[in-house]
C-alpha cells in the first residue's frame, strides 16, 4: 500500500532564517507530487506541484521553492522566511488522470510558526 | 485563484441531525470532490462525483452535483460527534492538482 510521510511536524523559525520540509511517497512510482499552504482563515492554497523528477510548476509567486531530487522525494524550500510564510503545510500526491480521477492522499502536514 | 466556495463557513448541529454543505465552482469541471479535515491533520477524501452524474452515495454521505448552477452539495446523515471536522471540496478542470474553498467547519454536539 502507499504511505506519504511529512516531516517535521512542527517548526518555529525565526525571520529570515531558512526552510525545508520534506515529503516522502512509498509504494507507488512517477507520482503527482503537491504543496500546499493552509493559512488561518484562508482554505488551502496550492503552492507548487511536479509531474516528474525536477519538473515543477509554480502556482503562486512567493518567497517559497520547491525541489524534486527524486522520483518520489519532494521539499518545500525558503532561503529567508518571512512572518507570513507561517502556516499549515500539505504535502499530496495522486497518480494523475492516468488512473481515471485525481484524487489526492494527503500528508500529515507541517505546522510553521515565523516569529 | 480558488475555484471552489464552502458554505457554510461553520456549521453546529446536535448528534443524530443531518448536516448539508455546500460548494460553488467557477469553471467547467470533469468531477469534485469532497475531503475531511480534523483539527491539525491533513485532508482525507471522502467522496468524488464526475460532472455526469447527478447524485452519489457512500455510507451515512449523499453527494449531489448541478453543473448547470456549478454547486455540489454533501449531506452527512445521522451525524456522530466523531463528524466533527473541516469538510472541503476541490475542483477537478482536467488538469492534474484540484482547487479548494475554505471550508465549512462542522460541529456536532454529542
Amino acid at each position: 500500500s502507499q504511505t506519504i510521510h511529512q516531516w517535521p511536524a512542527t517548526l518555529v523559525q525565526p525571520v529570515g532564517s531558512p526552510l525545508s520540509l520534506e515529503c516522502t511517497v512509498e509504494g507507488t512510482s512517477n507520482p503527482n507530487l503537491y504543496w500546499y499552504r493552509q493559512a488561518a482563515g484562508r482554505g488551502l492554497q496550492l503552492l507548487f506541484y511536479s509531474v516528474g523528477i525536477g519538473q515543477i510548476s509554480s502556482e503562486v509567486p512567493q518567497n517559497l521553492s520547491a525541489s524534486r531530487p527524486q522520483d518520489r522525494q519532494f521539499i518545500l524550500s525558503s532561503k529567508k522566511l518571512l512572518l507570513s510564510d507561517s502556516g499549515f503545510y500539505l504535502c499530496a500526491w495522486n497518480q494523475g488522470l492516468s488512473s481515471g480521477a485525481n484524487v489526492l492522499t494527503f500528508g500529515a502536514g507541517s505546522r510553521l510558526t515565523v516569529l | 485563484s480558488q475555484q471552489g466556495e464552502e458554505d457554510p463557513q461553520a456549521l453546529s448541529i446536535q448528534e443524530g441531525e443531518n448536516a448539508t454543505m455546500n460548494c460553488s465552482y467557477k469553471t467547467s469541471i470533469n468531477n469534485l470532490q469532497w475531503y475531511r479535515q480534523n483539527s491539525g491533520r491533513g485532508l482525507v477524501h471522502l467522496i468524488l462525483i464526475r460532472s455526469n452524474e447527478r447524485e452519489k452515495h457512500s455510507g451515512r454521505l449523499r453527494v449531489t452535483l448541478d453543473t448547470s448552477k456549478k454547486s455540489s452539495s454533501l449531506l452527512i446523515t445521522a451525524s456522530r460527534a466523531a463528524d466533527t471536522a473541516s469538510y472541503f471540496c476541490g475542483s477537478g478542470a482536467g488538469s492534474y492538482q484540484l482547487t479548494f474553498g475554505k471550508g465549512t467547519k462542522l460541529s456536532v454536539i454529542p
